[in-house]
């Protein structure tokens, strides 16, 4: 499995967007990038999920360049309620086991 | 929008005692999943399970643990005889497919303490 590697913590204010930067210099030809949300005694939650290039839908974007050695997750205008741990995750269309790393806590501000 | 449930949401226990955690998940999912997470650490993959029987488990899924659809709704997690470090907040997750582009759903979570 790819390694990735993320910002520990990010602080932002309220209306801002925060990109979050993961890195996943090995990841392989089958590898997708797929971002989970995880609010305090809560469990996971799907964000996005991408391959190359840019996706978007009704919360977030994802960014991956051509060379797909780390993607940008964009939080457009957030709110309070966006504070949260973000899990980035690469993992192979074959496999369905998820592999969460510590995780980035984005701390939004009012 | 459908979603898993799991009950209890907190269970306290002691030490060699047996607990069984409940989840429900998605109506029309086929794959079904535990992780865990201990206070402060990462989320951690325990088994997956489909069509009846447990189709990969971590090395954390020793033999004190065991899983089990016992009718069309419910999946169990079972830990036979629990220790200290049991304690964790325990995910059921689902999802439609078995791949790894499938979306898995989580549930709230069990917290277990043992004492």
């Amino acid at each position: 499995l790819a390694k990735t590697t993320q910002p520990i913590s990010m602080d932002s204010y309220e209306g801002q967007e925060v990109n979050i930067t993961c890195s996943h210099n090995n990841i392989a030809t089958n590898d997708y990038i797929t971002w989970y949300q995880q609010f305090p005694s809560q469990g996971p939650r799907f964000i996005i999920q991408g391959y190359k290039t840019k996706v978007t839908n009704e919360v977030a974007s994802l960014f991956i360049p051509a060379d797909r050695k780390s993607s940008t997750l964009s939080l457009p205008r957030v709110s309070l309620s966006d504070t949260a741990v973000y899990y980035c995750l690469v993992g192979r269309s074959n496999d369905y086991k998820l592999s969460f790393g510590a995780g980035t806590t984005v701390t939004v501000r009012a | 929008e459908p979603e898993v449930t799991q009950t209890p949401s907190h269970q306290v226990t002691q030490m060699g005692q047996e607990v069984i955690l409940r989840c429900v998940p998605i109506s029309n999912h086929l794959y079904f999943y535990w992780y865990r997470q201990i206070l402060g650490q990462k989320v951690e993959f325990l088994v997956s399970f489909y069509n009846n029987e447990i189709s990969e488990k971590s090395e954390i899924f020793d033999d004190q643990f065991s899983v089990e659809r016992p009718d069309g709704s419910n999946f169990t997690l079972k830990i036979r005889s629990t220790k200290l470090e049991d304690s964790a907040m325990y995910f059921c997750a689902s999802s439609e497919g078995g791949t790894g582009t499938d979306t898995q759903y989580f549930g709230p979570g069990t917290r277990l303490t043992v004492l």
